[in-house]
């Protein structure tokens, strides 16, 4: 089955920093790429997706890049604010299949 | 539109009994899911239905059971409880076709003793 690594698992910026966080997934069938941001006590919720037939993909300070040769996707933070503090989730999952596989988590932390 | 709801919020139990945790939702989705997290394990994928009346198992599927009787249900069973199973459930639902965004419930923190 699919496997999803994710790194790092806690990450530390200062504001206005920028942020990068990295996954890698095995199942080359995958074609939708998932990053969800859950908030302390909160439930996950969508910031961002990318399909398999683009490499690029940008919404305000957010954007992520699919390397579908290498198999890995990459969130990237711009100009960071404390409210993005919290858990970000990548996941990987094929077309109508349903279901994806998430990778363990990675903590953001901004420091103001 | 509520979403996806999650009954109960909050639940304990003693080694052995048992419970139903469930999941609404209200979106017409056909994809409905059943995820554990606990600390810096992800999300978990214990049972999922792609559709009513059928279920299937995820990664950590032993110990629990699910039915999908209505489209808009998907019901999560503990028979046994084990402290192992001390966890933060999340059921979620998705729609065919598309992309498969996944809407998440707001979680049910279950502690077994």
């Amino acid at each position: 089955g699919e496997n999803v690594e994710q790194h790092p698992s806690t990450l530390s910026v200062q504001e206005g920093d920028s942020a990068v966080i990295k996954c890698t997934y095995s199942d080359s069938a995958s074609n939708y790429f998932p990053w969800y941001k859950q908030e302390l006590g909160k439930r996950p919720q969508l910031i961002i997706d990318i399909r398999s037939n683009v490499g690029e993909k940008k919404d305000q300070r957010i954007a992520v890049t699919l390397n579908k040769t290498a198999k890995h996707f990459s969130l990237h933070i711009t100009e960071t604010q404390p409210e993005d503090s919290a858990v970000y989730f990548c996941a990987a999952s094929k077309g109508n299949a349903g279901k994806s596989t998430f990778g363990d988590g990675t903590t953001l932390t901004v420091k103001p | 539109n509520a979403g996806v709801t999650q009954t109960p919020k909050f639940r304990v139990l003693k080694t052995g009994q048992s419970m139903t945790l469930l999941c609404a939702q209200d979106m017409n989705h056909e994809y409905m899911y059943w995820y554990r997290q606990d600390p810096g394990m992800g999300l978990r994928l214990i049972h999922y239905s792609v559709g009513e009346g059928t279920t299937a198992k995820g990664e950590v599927p032993d110990g629990y059971n699910v039915s999908r009787l209505k489209k808009q249900n998907f019901l999560l069973g503990l028979e046994s409880a084990a402290p192992s199973q001390t966890s933060v459930y999340f059921c979620a639902s998705s729609s065919v076709g598309g992309n498969n965004e996944q809407f998440f419930g707001p979680g049910t923190r279950l502690t077994v003793l």
